[in-house]
């Protein structure tokens, strides 16, 4: 059931801002990072990935940053709209093993 | 593009039933497929693996009796809910990898409420 008192961080920003949105992970054996979304009341969506052989990998309107030496991982939306709503959870494994999530950031875009 | 489907989508049962939720790969072949569970305002948590034609890995603190995971076929897995409480209710997703390529997708999830 839930969890009484627990609140997901909020980034708030202005559609047409940059967003950055920060992760922390945690086991320093992870080789593969992926960004996902998630509207409420549905499955996670890819939205981008990395492997720990990179430090930067750009897609449409994101680009992923990897530092492997402070275990931190960010995800930059350019120009951010109102259907980037959403909560942003980053994941790491070790090849082909299950995918461990963080503990998510709250999207929030003003129009 | 490649789907994986879950059924229901939303169940709503009296304690002490059980109840069944399929996680089916549409367009690929998965020999292994996860099962997460997610309370409100929290992350996805990893539940089990589950690997077709044998038993399904579980992590610790998730009871293998009280969560049945079955991988009968390459496209099919099922989570069955046993004697289901309100502390179960839940949001269940689970993903499937794809034999042929590595990639990873997700289901849409399935609401448990438990009354």
């Amino acid at each position: 059931g839930e969890s009484v008192g627990l609140h997901l961080p909020t980034l708030s920003v202005q559609e047409g801002d940059n967003s950055i949105i920060n992760c922390a992970y945690s086991n320093s054996a992870s080789d593969y990072f992926i960004w996902y979304k998630q509207e409420s009341g549905k499955g996670p969506q890819f939205i981008i990935d990395i492997r720990s052989n990179m430090d930067k990998r750009q897609g449409q309107r994101v680009t992923v940053l990897l530092n492997k030496t402070v275990k931190h991982l960010s995800l930059q939306i350019a120009a951010t709209q109102p259907g980037d709503s959403a909560v942003y959870f980053c994941a790491e494994n070790i090849s082909g093993g299950a995918l461990t999530f963080g503990s998510g950031t709250r999207l929030q875009v003003q129009p | 593009g490649a789907v994986v489907s879950q059924h229901p989508s939303r169940v709503i049962c009296k304690s002490g039933t059980s109840v069944k939720i399929e996680c089916r790969s549409l367009d690929f072949q998965a020999t292994t497929m996860f099962w997460y569970r997610q309370f409100p305002k929290q992350s996805l948590m990893l539940m089990a693996t589950s690997n077709e034609g044998s038993k399904a890995t579980y992590e610790q603190g998730v009871e293998k009796d009280k969560f049945l995971i079955n991988h009968a076929s390459l496209t099919l897995s099922t989570l069955t809910v046993t004697s289901a409480h309100p502390e179960d209710s839940s949001f269940y997703i689970c993903s499937a990898i794809s034999t042929g390529t590595g990639e990873l997708f997700f289901g849409e999830g399935s609401r448990l409420t438990v009354l």
